[in-house]
């Protein structure tokens, strides 16, 4: 079966550095998104990876490995705004999107 | 000027009632989908359109039933709603089934009493 991987949730401090993993076991792959929902709100758009290496986009990050199927998003200098849940979603071999359950991260003062 | 839009954001209903929700899209996609997320938080495909074909359908009730009458819309019909029914839906749309950007609509949040 298509099975996606990453922590429930992750408590961090403003200012500081977190980053939330994502391991992915999919029928094919043809790329790896990140996704940020606010409470209550819709996901959005943040990153797509399909060749192994990192992406980066002002404080946000995102790094694939294929061979190990794998991914992180690096979130930098972290604001209370950035309290959110982070969805990882892989399109497979007939371009769906397979989605995580998604990680809610918490930011502290 | 909102890209993915859809109504009603709010819907509170007693079981077994019919209930429509209607998404438009203005970004000119090709592609639009219908997402359950329940309590839990899960993101759940129910069914993608690409210009006006069903492609993905994925196992929800036959209660359920989408229609696309051109491209920038798909509507979502519900037929004798039960409990297990109350989530958000969410309308999204892409350029076309091989992108895996989405743009969503603000959510359409069913509470069935």
């Amino acid at each position: 079966g298509q099975n996606i991987d990453q922590p429930t949730e992750m408590t961090a401090t403003e200012g500081a550095i977190v980053q939330i993993n994502c391991t992915y076991q999919t029928s094919g792959f043809n790329g790896l998104f990140w996704y940020q929902q606010h409470a209550g709100e819709a996901p959005t758009f943040l990153s797509y990876n399909v060749l192994d290496g990192l992406e980066e986009k002002g404080r946000f990050s995102s790094f694939l490995s294929r061979s190990k199927g794998y991914s992180y998003l690096l979130l930098k200098e972290l604001q209370m705004k950035d309290s959110a849940s982070y969805l990882c979603a892989v399109s497979d071999s007939n371009y769906q999107l397979i989605w995580g359950a998604g990680t809610k991260l918490i930011i502290k003062p | 000027d909102t890209a993915v839009s859809q109504t009603p954001k709010y819907l509170v209903t007693q079981m077994g009632n019919d209930k429509s929700i209607k998404c438009e899209q203005n970004l000119g996609h090709d592609t639009m989908y219908w997402y359950k997320q329940d309590s839990k938080k899960f993101l759940k495909i129910m069914f993608s359109y690409n210009n006006k074909e069903l492609i993905i359908n994925e196992t929800v009730p036959n209660r359920f039933s989408p229609k696309s009458p051109d491209k920038a819309h798909l509507n979502l019909h519900i037929n004798s709603l039960e409990l297990g029914d109350s989530a958000v839906y969410f309308c999204a749309s892409s350029p076309g089934v091989e992108f895996g950007e989405l743009f969503f609509g603000e959510g359409s949040r069913l509470t069935v009493l």
